[in-house]
């Protein structure tokens, strides 16, 4: 898992409250990704982040929302959750730049999240 | 925009056999990684093995191997010898080289399962 961890690891949660997912990462990676996984979608981009305070969006981006305030968080922020979010979500880290490394992104362990 | 094609939902193997799974992908770009990526129960995602588009040699890891097809953009993979363990989802999955993110584009899964 090359020191990427995420929390909650399970969340059960109402329609309409907030909610933010955690990713941490202890490897200083540059690059930093939110993806969802749903049955017959496979993993989408959600959001990612190319260091601290720069971020995109990603295929799937409407209702979430990211933050990186330092090197090893990367947060995932569902303004107000709604079924449609209900998923699980990994994060993922990797140094690799054009031309150096060998781009293999390295992933957390998931956070299974239940919108009810 | 960059698609992956897995048109294999499911595929069942016996123990010690060769299986190969499918993947398929569509991009206009010359310059890209292509990975296969396993899921067990565990949920972890796990990196089998990757091929750079400019290599003609098809990648090798142990029991696992690739059959790179880029004319026909096929990137195929093979397990030789299965084992019980192999039993997962197995994602392909594809990353432009651009400066903004190497971004990962997921195919829909294959589930594999290993039977004695």
């Amino acid at each position: 898992d090359a020191g990427i961890t995420q929390s909650p690891r399970h969340k059960v949660t109402e329609t309409g409250t907030p909610v933010t997912l955690r990713c941490h990462q202890t490897e200083n990676h540059r690059y930093m990704y939110w993806y969802r996984q749903d049955p017959g979608h496979g993993l989408r981009l959600i959001h990612y982040s190319y260091g601290v305070k720069d971020t995109d969006k990603g295929e799937v981006s409407d209702g979430y929302s990211v933050s990186r305030s330092k090197t090893e968080d990367f947060l995932l922020t569902l303004e107000s959750a709604t079924s449609s979010q209900t998923s699980v979500y990994f994060c993922a880290a990797t140094s690799s730049q054009m031309g150096e490394g060998r781009y293999e992104q390295y992933f957390g362990p998931g956070t299974r999240l239940t919108v009810t | 925009a960059q698609t992956v094609t897995q048109s294999q939902p499911e595929m069942s193997v016996q123990e010690a056999e060769t299986v190969t799974l499918s993947c398929t992908y569509d991009t206009s770009e010359s310059n890209y990684y292509l990975f296969w990526y396993k899921q067990p129960p565990s949920r972890q995602m796990i990196l089998v093995i990757r091929q750079e588009a400019y290599k003609q040699q098809n990648a090798t890891e142990n029991r696992f191997s690739v059959n790179f097809q880029k004319a026909a953009k096929s990137f195929s993979l093979k397990i030789s010898d299965s084992q019980l363990g192999d039993t997962a989802m197995y994602f392909c999955a594809f990353m432009i080289l651009t400066g903004g993110g190497n971004k990962l584009t997921f195919g829909t899964g294959t589930q594999l399962k290993v039977e004695l």
